[in-house]
């Protein structure tokens, strides 16, 4: 079965310094792979997401993610976070199976950014 | 455009009375999930629709939740009795059908069952 592991429950950082946020899947089948980030009190919203093509993805806001087949990760980074960029983070994955498409989410990652 | 679009934002209500939770999704699109969040289990999907049929329903916990989509704009998730493991944060999220759409969340309604 299909399944999207998010190790770290929390990750705190100090301001200005780089993360990563570890997202690793377990396939059988070709998937699409996303980032969204949760602010308190709100939706989700998509921070940047893999198709296919280059395998380094960027995001707006200084975040990019790299698809690593062999490794079936997709592992998010930062160079240099902010107070702002705190947040939970969720990597999905969505494949095909059985005629339509099946979306999985990780438990998420708690970014803690600190002064 | 108005976003996804829930309500109520807030319930609160007594074990084994009827619960319903409405969303009215972003026009044209023509995915629409539902999703409960809790800090135990994480965000998990309960089910989702394309062009307003039921697609995948594996999620849903248990007969005590009911899902409807009479239209394009406009979906209810119904628990009925509930219980108290039932408070969490209900989000509804609509997108295109498609590999590659983003789905758009709502702000979720928070259920807290005494």
């Amino acid at each position: 079965a299909q399944s999207v592991t998010q190790l770290d429950s929390q990750v705190p950082v100090f301001e200005e310094a780089p993360v990563e946020l570890r997202c690793n899947y377990s396939s059988s089948v070709s998937v699409y792979l996303f980032w969204y980030v949760q602010y308190p009190n709100q939706g989700l919203q998509l921070l940047l997401k893999y198709l296919s093509g280059s395998t380094l993805v960027e995001s707006i806001n200084g975040f990019e993610a790299e698809f690593n087949k062999s490794q079936t990760s997709f592992h998010l980074r930062k160079p240099s976070v902010h107070i702002s960029d705190t947040a939970e983070y969720f990597c999905a994955v969505i494949y095909w199976a059985s005629g339509t498409y099946k979306y999985i989410f990780g438990t998420g990652t708690r970014l803690k950014v600190l002064a | 455009d108005a976003g996804v679009i829930q309500s109520p934002r807030h319930e609160v209500t007594e074990m084994g009375q009827e619960v319903t939770l409405r969303c009215k999704p972003i026009s044209g699109h023509n995915s629409l999930f539902w999703y409960r969040q809790t800090m135990m289990r994480g965000l998990e999907l309960l089910i989702y629709f394309n062009n307003n049929v039921p697609i995948d329903d594996s999620g849903m916990p248990e007969d005590r939740f009911s899902a409807k989509m009479p239209n394009a704009s406009f979906s209810t998730l119904k628990i009925q009795p509930s219980e108290p493991r039932d408070s969490a944060v209900y989000f509804c999220a609509s997108s295109l059908v498609d590999r590659g759409s983003e789905q758009y969340f709502g702000p979720g309604t928070r259920l807290t069952v005494t």
